[in-house]
């Protein structure tokens, strides 16, 4: 069955960056767009950027152009999003989310979710 | 940017009853809305897509309607496992999600 399996959880300071990993499985991972989405305790979801495995070309929510950069290693079927000058508010969960395309799109697959704390 | 009101923010009800929640998009998404159950700790989990296509293995009471700008999520014959908090997401222009809904059982 399709999966998506992120990194384990980070505590960073203010100012570093942060490097999520999302191994796919189950499907073929340069066929289906990943998005990026991050959710703050009691908000909704917030969408961060997507990219294309395939291709590798990407598009970043204009809220975090010039800090986001989401990257992919197609021998091991793995998303990258790294995320710099990390303030408290970039304290939340980050999902990467399968965008599913046939003769319709929908996000069917999400990961378990990486908590990244920000905190001096 | 299109923004995305969900309402109510907060809704209680009993067992076997209809529930309904609406989402508004800020300009027209067309039929580009997803709905997602969310339980906590968890990852939003898919149950509408296009507005009202019924995802894989999700119940039968669960359904959406709306084209546009209007879209609601009905909950036929509310069971306790349907608490939860529920997101509407256009995917017309970019993503966007509401605020949610959060469905408790009396």
């Amino acid at each position: 069955q399709v999966q998506l399996v992120q990194s384990g959880a980070e505590m960073k300071k203010p100012g570093a960056s942060v490097k999520i990993s999302c191994r796919a499985s189950g499907y073929t991972f340069t066929s289906f767009d990943i998005n990026w989405v991050r959710q703050a305790t009691g908000q909704g979801p917030e969408w961060m950027g997507w990219m294309s495995p395939n291709s590798g070309n990407t598009g970043y929510a204009q809220k975090f152009e010039g800090r986001v950069t989401m990257t992919r290693d197609t021998s091991t079927s793995t998303a990258y999003m790294e995320l710099s000058s990390l303030r408290s508010e970039d304290t939340a969960v980050y999902y990467c989310v399968r965008e599913f395309c046939a003769d319709v799109c929908y996000c069917d697959s999400w990961g378990q979710g990486t908590l990244v704390t920000v905190s001096s | 940017d299109i923004q995305m009101t969900q309402s109510p923010a907060t809704l209680s009800a009993s067992v076997g009853d209809r529930v309904t929640i609406t989402c508004r998009a800020s300009q027209s998404i067309s039929n580009w809305l997803a709905w997602y159950q969310q339980k906590p700790g968890t990852a939003p989990k898919l149950l509408i897509y296009k507005a009202s296509k019924l995802h894989s293995g999700v119940p039968s009471r669960f359904s959406g309607s709306g084209s546009g700008t209007e879209f609601t999520l009905t909950i036929r014959s509310l069971q306790p496992d349907d608490s939860a908090t529920y997101y509407c997401h256009q995917y017309d222009s970019f993503w966007t999600f509401g605020q949610g809904t959060r469905v408790e059982i009396k």
